[in-house]
């Protein structure tokens, strides 16, 4: 089985700055990799998926995920945060059977 | 609109009460989903139907009861709740469970708040 870590549950940035939202996955063979964005009282919305021979991928919302295989990381950046991203981000693994497995999710608070 | 709709949105039950929640997908998919999403524990995958027939059901208790009647539709009937029930019931759906289309992520609903009182 695979698992996802997210680390820090909380991560507070100040409106313009930058956003690092990190992920590490455990997996022997490059896995399928999401991060998807939940609003308060909404359902999970995918911002960006891993796409085989690209290693940074864009998503929307101005975020990008940088694929690193000799870190086993997909971490997720946006060079200036905006109010409207607070929100809960969560990195995500499917294996070849479509399973999916996702991390804890890390809260973004941006302060004005 | 997400492809993946949700009813009710918010659902109060008492634990002795039977109730429904609906998830309709719209995207043509032949795999769908339910998680629970409780406050502070990661996202649970509950049940999962691939073509209708139920591929997995990860250990949950039996008044948890799952309804597919078709690729469009999932249905989760509730009876008898507790209180540690109460969670965001999330319904998805992917093209299919089985054989892992390239990168196909999954598509998920709104939500349904449940508070069992």
């Amino acid at each position: 089985a695979q698992s996802v870590t997210q680390l820090g549950s909380h991560v507070s940035v100040s409106e313009g700055a930058l956003v690092l939202l990190r992920c590490n996955y455990s997996s022997s063979v490059p896995p399928y990799l999401f991060w998807y964005v939940q609003y308060p009282n909404q359902g999970l919305q995918l911002l960006l998926k891993y796409t085989t021979g690209a290693t940074l991928v864009k998503g929307i919302n101005g975020f990008e995920a940088e694929f690193k295989k000799s870190e086993t990381s997909f971490h997720l950046t946006k060079p200036s945060a905006h109010m409207s991203d607070a929100a809960e981000y969560f990195c995500a693994v499917s294996d070849y059977f479509n399973k999916f497995y996702f991390g804890s999710g890390t809260k973004l608070n941006v302060k004005p | 609109e997400t492809g993946v709709t949700q009813t009710p949105r918010h659902l109060v039950m008492g634990m002795t009460n039977k109730k429904s929640l609906k998830c309709e997908q719209h995207l043509g998919h032949n795999a769908m989903y339910w998680y629970k999403q409780s406050a502070k524990k990661p996202l649970e995958l509950m049940f999962v139907y691939n073509f209708k027939e139920q591929t997995e059901n990860n250990s949950v208790p039996s008044r948890f009861s799952p309804e597919c009647p078709n690729s469009s539709h999932l249905f989760l009937h509730l009876h008898t709740l507790q209180p540690e029930d109460s969670a965001l019931y999330l319904c998805a759906s992917s093209p299919d469970r089985v054989i892992a289309v390239t990168n196909s992520p999954l598509h998920f609903g709104n939500g349904t708040r449940l508070t069992v009182t």
